[in-house]
């Protein structure tokens, strides 16, 4: 069964500056999906960025990049110029990439906090 | 477009008390799926449909809880009778399985809280 580790419980970081939030996962497949989904108080579930596993190259939505290394299934979530809004729980997911299975599993969060 | 519409947002009620949380997906997906969430155990799928038929509904806590999907545009989870560990953040989900690259759109969930 698939996993997924987020080693972080709580992150910090000044507004400006720039963080990075660790995910790692375990799998058997070759192929999947990988996202990064924010929740702030408000607890919507708000998709940040996603990253095809067949695709070298690393997903980058604006502010936000992720550093995917496959072969250590490791994806790492890189938010650069920091802002008060991005204070949230950060959820990092995985799905198959095919068949019926679509649902996504998660880990455990990161809560970011924004220093002003 | 109008997203996933989940009612209602908070429900509070007695232990014993039979709760339904309601889902309408967003027109044109065909899979739902129904997370819960803790801070124990955190997000935790409890079951998903693939066009109104469930798939996987491995993550259903005991025989209390079940969900149906009567058509495309309308979901229920219900739970008989409630418990206070049931309280939780109850999230549905949907997507369109046909597009693989398409993230699952959420609702603003559910805040159960079970007294």
């Amino acid at each position: 069964a698939q996993t997924v580790t987020q080693s972080q419980p709580e992150m910090s970081v000044q507004e400006a500056e720039t963080v990075t939030l660790s995910c790692t996962y375990d799998t058997s497949e070759s192929d999947y999906y990988l996202f990064w989904y924010k929740q702030p108080p408000s607890r919507q579930m708000i998709l940040v960025i996603r990253q095809e596993a067949y695709k070298q190259q690393n997903a980058t939505e604006n502010r936000f990049s992720v550093n995917f290394q496959k072969a250590a299934k490791s994806f790492s979530l890189k938010i650069s110029d920091s802002q008060l809004g991005d204070a949230a729980m950060y959820f990092c997911a995985y799905r198959n990439y095919g068949g019926s299975q679509g649902n996504l599993i998660f880990g455990k969060g990161t809560k970011l906090s924004v220093k002003p | 477009d109008a997203g996933v519409i989940q009612s209602p947002r908070h429900e509070v009620t007695e232990m014993g008390q039979e709760v339904t949380l309601r889902c309408k997906p967003i027109s044109g997906h065909n899979s739902l799926f129904w997370y819960r969430q803790t801070m124990m155990r955190g997000l935790e799928l409890l079951i998903y449909f693939n066009n109104n038929v469930p798939i996987d509904d491995s993550g259903m806590p005991e025989d209390r809880f079940s969900a149906k999907m009567p058509n495309a545009s309308f979901s229920t989870l219900k739970i008989q009778p409630s418990e206070p560990r049931d309280s939780a953040v109850y999230f549905c989900a949907s997507r369109n399985q046909e597009q693989r690259g398409q993230p699952q759109h959420f609702g603003d969930g559910t805040r159960l809280s079970i007294l």
